[in-house]
C-alpha cells in the first residue's frame, strides 16, 4: 500500500538509552519531517530532509539525530532518551518544502522514556 | 506573543450545528493558509488551503482569511459526527516556515 508508515508504534524505554524511529514512505517524495506533539505545545519541528543526504535542523532539534541515505526512509535517533522526549512523534512527506505542498503524515510513534 | 494562537477547547455541538474555529496570528509576511484535520491517534491530514485573503470552500467546509486582523477561520456547516477531530491551523510565510497551531479539539454529538 502507498503511503507513509512509521514504526513501531508505541515504545517505552529508559532514561539514557539509545533509540531509533523509524518512517518509511512510498510515493519518492523529496521533503521528509520529523515533528512530536505534545500537550500544550501542538506540533513542533525537529529536523527535516529535503532530499537524500541532505538534512537540517527545525525548532527543537536538540538530543535528536536524522539521516537520509535513502529517499524513501527518514529515521530519528534518540541518542540518550530524556524524559522530556516523551511524546508523540510524527513523520511527514510532502513533493515541496514545508507548506508548498500537502504534508502528509504518518500515524504516529507514542514514546514514553521512564 | 505567540506566532500562531488557537484556542484548544474543547468545542461539543450538536450535529448539524455551524461549527466556527479560529486562529489569530501575529507574523504579517504570513500568506498561505492550511487548516489540517486530526483524527484520534492518527497523523494530521490536510483539509483546506487557502492563498492570501479571502474565503474558500469545499462542500461543508469554509476557509476564510482575513489578513488586516490576522484573523483565520474554518467554519462546518451541518456538522456531523465524523467531523469530531483536533483541528489544526497552519499559517505559512515566504521563508518556507510552516508554523501549527496547538488546535481545537472538537465533538460533534448525534
Amino acid at each position: 500500500d502507498a503511503g507513509i508508515t512509521q514504526s513501531p508504534r508505541y515504545k517505552i524505554t529508559e532514561t539514557g538509552r539509545q533509540v531509533t524511529l523509524m518512517c518509511h514512505q512510498t510515493w519518492s517524495h523529496s521533503y521528509m519531517f520529523w515533528y512530536r506533539q505534545d500537550l500544550g505545545h501542538g506540533l513542533r519541528l525537529i529536523y527535516y530532509s529535503a532530499a537524500a543526504d541532505i538534512t537540517d535542523k527545525g525548532e527543537v532539534p536538540d538530543g535528536y539525530v536524522v539521516s537520509r541515505s535513502k529517499t524513501e526512509n527518514f529515521p530519528l535517533t534518540l541518542e540518550s532518551a530524556t524524559r522530556s522526549q516523551t511524546s508523540v512523534y510524527f513523520c511527514a512527506s510532502s513533493v515541496r518544502g514545508q507548506g508548498e505542498s500537502p504534508l502528509h503524515f504518518g500515524n504516529g510513534t507514542r514514546l514514553t522514556v521512564t | 506573543q505567540k506566532e500562531v494562537e488557537q484556542d484548544p477547547g474543547p468545542l461539543s455541538v450538536p450535529e448539524g450545528a455551524i461549527v466556527s474555529l479560529n486562529c489569530t496570528y501575529s507574523n504579517s509576511a504570513f500568506q498561505y493558509f492550511m487548516w489540517y484535520r486530526q483524527y484520534s491517534r492518527k497523523g494530521p491530514e490536510l483539509l483546506m488551503y487557502t492563498y492570501s485573503s479571502g474565503n474558500k470552500e469545499d462542500g461543508r467546509f469554509t476557509a476564510q482569511v482575513d489578513k488586516s486582523s490576522k484573523y483565520i477561520s474554518l467554519f462546518i456547516r451541518d456538522s456531523q459526527p465524523s467531523d469530531s477531530a483536533t483541528y489544526l491551523c497552519a499559517p505559512r510565510g515566504g521563508s518556507e516556515k510552516l508554523v501549527f497551531g496547538k488546535g481545537t479539539k472538537l465533538t460533534v454529538n448525534p
